[in-house]
């Protein structure tokens, strides 16, 4: 049962403009939210999280917007360039340790 | 440090054959977790342990599964036997507890890619 969904399997954008990659969750339970990266042939490093208690947090071009009415997460990246060019996965928790994923988007930064 | 390091990074082996895939946290993480990320599933959690034992192993697909952590510096994931369903990329990831969820995030291995014939 995937309680993260990612619903957009890739995103193409301009070098310059805003990537926003969204989130959807099921579970009200959840009380984190995180974003990693992954680049091929690598592990998944962490970029960005927000805690259920805050509807946004902001950390250099990354900003992650949450809206709990909607359970639903997402992450702006402005301006994009071509570095981030990534797999985005979207994660939240419960209880400390269990992170639980989502498929992941494809973001492809074009020049 | 040198992060957490899995190995093989690479394996193609046969069905029915064994495998076992290795971990080393980093020094002072007492948290491990083994993750299996495939195209349609994305990244599942399959076992984490803290301090060494077992928590929740709620996410092992099957009993052809096992995983174990004799110390805290060094895990084991072993498939026997494998099928070519179990085809994927297996990443172990380890942290350090006694913080708020999500103030202490994982950090993730390169990866153990798995290809069962």
């Amino acid at each position: 049962d995937q309680q993260v969904k990612q619903n957009s399997p890739s995103l193409s954008v301009q070098e310059g403009r805003i990537s926003i990659l969204n989130c959807d969750y099921t579970n009200s339970m959840f009380d984190y939210f995180l974003w990693y990266k992954k680049y091929p042939a690598e592990g998944p490093t962490f970029l960005i999280s927000i805690s259920s208690i805050k509807d946004k947090n902001e950390d250099g071009r990354f900003t992650v917007f949450l809206n709990k009415s909607a359970k639903h997460l997402s992450l702006h990246i402005v301006p994009s360039q071509p570095g981030d060019s990534a797999v985005y996965f979207c994660a939240a928790t419960v209880s400390w340790g269990k992170l639980q994923f989502g498929a992941g988007t494809q973001v492809v930064v074009t020049p | 440090d040198a992060g957490v390091i899995q190995s093989p990074r690479h394996e193609v082996t046969e069905m029915g054959q064994e495998v076992t895939l290795r971990c080393k946290p980093i020094s002072g993480h007492d948290y491990l977790f083994w993750y299996r990320q495939t195209m349609m599933r994305g990244l599942e959690l399959l076992i984490y342990f803290n301090n060494n034992v077992p928590i929740d192993d709620s996410g092992m697909p099957e009993d052809r599964f096992s995983a174990k952590m004799p110390n805290a510096s060094f895990s084991t994931l072993k498939i026997q036997p494998s099928e070519p369903r179990d085809s994927a990329v297996y990443f172990c990831a380890s942290s350090r507890g006694g913080g708020p969820p999500g103030a202490n995030v994982l950090t993730f291995g390169a990866g153990s890619r798995l290809t069962v014939l």
